[in-house]
């Protein structure tokens, strides 16, 4: 159980290109879903937590119109980097929570390359 | 902020044998800790998780140890596999000042299991 799938698993594009990534949680409805991003060798960076039906709240330093999140249904959200520069290219993960006093799970991913 | 450390970076087992991965904590209000594993290149795995009612909790092959007194926490893995190779998050569900809650991720330690 508690099954959460990322789509693409990776993305190569170009300079100025806007990229989206899904998110499902597969076997459970998840009213928190988290957006992380990670560099090399590096622990998870929180980017932002979104909850069904609200707007995403996004941790400082994080540009909301950089990094759109739509969380429109409880086991959908998505991430858009939109006009996505080199410096955007990381791997984003995405995580999601039945509960507060539950753990998150993740999924796998998405490694995001912009030429 | 507060934040949760790691005492050991990389740790090297030989197969067969138990490996312990060690973690600091400093929020004392923290009740609720989770251990993750991260395989290279895919997201987070969830593999046990202990509520500060508990100083111990088994699961299969892993056992955690909470030390309340001392804000430390453990993962034990017996007779370590190659498939155990990954890197290793504790994290802290920590509440946040709008009642939120967030992961509160440590460092990371490698393990590395020897043939």
């Amino acid at each position: 159980g508690a099954v959460v799938s990322q789509h693409p698993s990776r993305v190569i594009c170009k300079s100025g290109t806007s990229v989206k990534i899904e998110c499902r949680s597969l076997d459970f409805q998840a009213t928190t879903m988290f957006w992380y991003r990670q560099f090399p060798k590096q622990s998870l960076m929180l980017m932002a937590t979104s909850n069904e039906g609200s707007k995403a709240t996004y941790e400082q330093g994080v540009e909301k119109d950089k990094f759109l999140i739509n969380h429109a249904s409880l086991t959908l959200s998505t991430l858009t980097v939109t006009s996505a520069h080199p410096e955007d290219s990381s791997f984003y993960i995405c995580s999601a929570r039945y509960r507060e006093d539950q753990p998150q799970h993740f999924g796998d991913g998405t490694r995001l390359s912009i030429l | 902020g507060e934040s949760v450390g790691l005492h050991l970076p990389t740790l090297s087992v030989q197969e067969g044998d138990n490996s312990i991965i060690n973690c600091a904590y400093s929020n004392s209000a923290s009740d609720y800790f989770i251990w993750y594993k991260q395989e290279s290149g895919k997201g987070p795995q969830f593999i046990i998780d202990i509520r500060s009612n508990m100083d111990k909790r088994q699961g299969q092959r892993v056992t955690v140890l909470l030390n309340k007194t001392v804000k430390h926490l453990s993962l034990q893995i017996a007779a370590t596999q190659p498939g155990d190779s990954a890197v290793y998050f504790c994290a802290e569900n920590d509440r946040m000042e709008d009642s939120s809650y967030k992961l509160i991720f440590g460092s990371g330690t490698r393990l590395l299991v020897r043939p």
